[in-house]
């Protein structure tokens, strides 16, 4: 499996409070992803960044912010969560924008 | 937007059977991409077939593509029950300074020993 560590795992946590996300990768890929998932909706972007202090947005980024500092830490912050933000994020990353990307086990996030 | 559409939605099928999903998709790609993702993991990728390519294998994994029609589909052979998992389409659409895959909604497969 490729290196790729995504924290926490699991996290609960209410309604406008903050929260951030973490994707680290020992592999030193250029590009790194931050996607939800949800029933019905397959896999949707939210950000991605193609280096250090480069992102853009992606399909979903409304109520998410990234930074990239270092090129193995990708963080996903929502500054007030929101219930509609309930859903497994993943982290992925590759080493072109058109090859395979490699992912994360995931973080599992409710928010009440 | 979804990009792939993923039919069947859900399969189920006993061990030793063959297993096929399709994908369609909507605009001019650069290459597809075939991932399966079991229950609580990641996605892992399996395949990917270039717009220039029609068929592609690996090991039990066949791949077509026919990019007049715009649909790909995924053939796994003599399946296993640990063949179980969601099987994903991704398409890496032209253009733009960087390249982004689009999911479609995936296929669930079940294989009964």
């Amino acid at each position: 499996d490729a290196g790729i560590t995504q924290s926490p795992r699991h996290k609960v946590t209410e309604t406008g409070t903050p929260v951030t996300l973490r994707c680290h990768q020992t592999e030193n890929h250029r590009y790194m992803y931050w996607y939800r998932q949800d029933p019905g909706h397959g896999l949707r972007l939210i950000h991605y960044s193609y280096g250090v202090k480069d992102t853009d947005k992606g399909e979903v980024s409304d109520g998410y912010s990234v930074s990239r500092s270092k090129t193995e830490d990708f963080l996903l912050t929502l500054e007030s969560a929101t219930s509609s933000q309930t859903s497994v994020y993943f982290c992925a990353i590759s080493d072109h924008s058109n090859q395979p990307q490699h992912f994360g086990d995931g973080t599992r996030l409710s928010i009440l | 937007s979804q990009q792939g559409e993923e039919d069947p939605q859900a399969l189920s099928i006993q061990e030793g059977e063959n297993a096929t999903m399709n994908c369609s998709y909507k605009t001019s790609i650069n290459n597809l991409q075939w991932y399966r993702q079991n229950s609580g993991r990641g996605l892992v990728h399996l395949i990917l077939i270039r717009s220039n390519e029609r068929e592609k294998h690996s090991g039990r994994l066949r791949v077509t593509l026919d990019t007049s029609k715009k649909s790909s589909s995924l053939l796994i052979t003599a399946s296993r029950a640990a063949d179980t998992a969601s099987y994903f389409c991704a398409t890496v659409a032209y253009g733009g300074a960087t390249n982004k895959l689009i999911f479609g909604t995936g296929t669930l497969l079940a294989v009964q020993p």
